[in-house]
């Protein structure tokens, strides 16, 4: 069965630095993956996303990420954090015949000054 | 503009009580989407709709229940049998069900935060 972990459940990162989420997924052939973004209270909102192709995926608001089918992995970067991304990151994968997108747990970020 | 609209977006109720919260969606999307969200699990699928008068189980169905009269509409009525209601409910909607690069693009409304007391 297709599965997402995310293994940091809080990070906390100083505004300007680097950052990377980690997401590890399982499943037998080449996924479709996703990162969502969710403000506190609000509903979720894409980042980007890989079918194919390049396997590094920009998307919003200064983010990329990159799959490596040889770590069953889809980290989400950004080189420099700002304040207003403190909230929380799902990554999720969808495959299979029943076509469902399965989340992670979660990775809450905090922005220090 | 288009998008999804989950309404109320607080909601208290009584032990014992059946509520029902609304999703409607001006996306034409065909596929609609229901998710539980509660603090360290992530999003658990309750009910999917790929089309009009047609749903399926998700992951975390007992307990709850839902319709598809129209497309743009995806009422899920939580009931009584949900031995743990209070969470965050977050209705979603995409262009298919089916496997294609547009079809798996989900769109989220803001949630619906139901509280039994």
């Amino acid at each position: 069965a297709q599965s997402v972990t995310q293994p940091d459940i809080h990070i906390t990162v100083s505004e300007g630095a680097s950052l990377e989420l980690r997401c590890n997924y399982s499943y037998g052939a080449t996924p479709y993956l996703f990162w969502y973004v969710q403000s506190p209270g609000q509903g979720l909102q894409l980042l980007l996303k890989y079918f194919s192709g390049d396997t590094l995926v920009q998307g919003i608001k200064g983010f990329e990420a990159e799959f490596k089918r040889s770590q069953s992995s889809f980290n989400l970067r950004k080189p420099s954090v700002h304040w207003s991304d403190a909230a929380e990151y799902f990554c999720a994968v969808r495959g299979g015949a029943t076509n469902k997108l399965i989340f992670g747990t979660g990775t809450l970020l905090a922005v220090q000054p | 503009d288009g998008g999804i609209t989950q309404s109320p977006k607080y909601l208290f109720r009584k032990e014992g009580q059946n509520v029902t919260l609304s999703c409607e969606q001006n996306l034409n999307h065909d596929a609609m989407y229901w998710y539980r969200q509660d603090p360290g699990q992530g999003l658990r699928l309750i009910y999917y709709s790929q089309i009009v008068n047609d749903f399926q189980k998700g992951d975390i169905a007992e307990g709850y229940s839902v319709s598809r009269e129209k497309k743009e509409s995806f009422p899920l009525t939580v009931t009584s049998a949900q031995k743990n209601p209070t969470a965050f409910y977050l209705c979603a909607s995409s262009i298919g069900g089916g496997r294609g690069s547009g079809a798996n693009v989900l769109t989220f409304g803001a949630g619906s935060r139901l509280t039994v007391l």
